[in-house]
């Protein structure tokens, strides 16, 4: 079973500065398996990036993926306050077929 | 547009039954696996099951196995979950997912299972 770890489990900033988000897997995993998600509280999760660097129809440039291997990051380049929410990655693996980090949450400063 | 919308969620006590529905719209349901996904009061996302396009094939989370059953009907398109033999830590918003593969997208809005006596 792959496990995903997320860090820091909190982040606080402010407004217009740049957020970077971690998600550690405990085994390889290629990088067309790796999404991340925004949840915002009452709300369903909503698909970010896809591919580990593939933006989702919508979602603005600030918002990118990188990393291969192990290790991935998710980079706000300039934080709006609509982006304060709790942030999730996701793998897609063999038993169980997917599985996501423990979340994220990016609070304001 | 692409809509899951979700209902059947309440009250069960532990023991007890209930079924999920999803319901789909904006997409051809019958060429698209779905997901059920969960997540426990506060905490974060699990994976529960997946039902292929045509009903065929079917996974499970271990923790569900054996009590939780994934079908659709591609004529009504619509998506269901039987629970069954429900516990505590069953309790959970399930959001129904559209398949991509490796990744869900869109989620719908989920619905509530509370299991408590």
């Amino acid at each position: 079973e792959i496990v995903l770890t997320q860090s820091p489990g909190t982040l606080s900033l402010s407004p217009g500065e740049r957020a970077t988000l971690s998600c550690r897997a405990s085994q390889i995993i290629s990088s067309s398996y790796l999404a991340w998600y925004q949840q915002k509280p009452g709300q369903a999760p909503r698909l970010l990036i896809y591919g580990a660097s593939s933006r989702a129809t919508g979602i603005p440039d600030r918002f990118s993926g990188s990393g291969s291997g192990t290790d991935f990051t998710l980079t706000i380049s300039r934080l709006e306050p609509e982006d304060f929410a709790v942030y999730y990655c996701q793998q897609y693996g063999s038993s169980p077929p997917y599985s996501f980090g423990q979340g994220t949450k990016l609070e304001i400063k | 547009q692409v809509q899951l919308v979700e209902s059947g969620g309440g009250v069960v006590q532990p023991g007890g039954s209930l079924r999920l529905s999803c319901a789909a719209s904006g997409f051809n349901f019958s060429s698209y696996g779905i997901h059920w996904v969960r997540q426990a009061p506060g905490k974060g996302l699990e994976w529960v099951a997946f039902i292929r396009y045509d009903g065929i094939n079917k996974y499970y989370a271990d923790s569900v196995k054996g009590r939780f059953t994934i079908s659709r009907d591609n004529s009504k398109n619509t998506l269901y979950l039987q629970m069954n033999s429900l516990r505590g830590e069953d309790t959970a918003v399930y959001y129904c997912a559209k398949d991509w593969i490796w990744w869900f997208d869109p989620w719908g809005q989920g619905t509530l299972v509370t299991v408590s006596s």
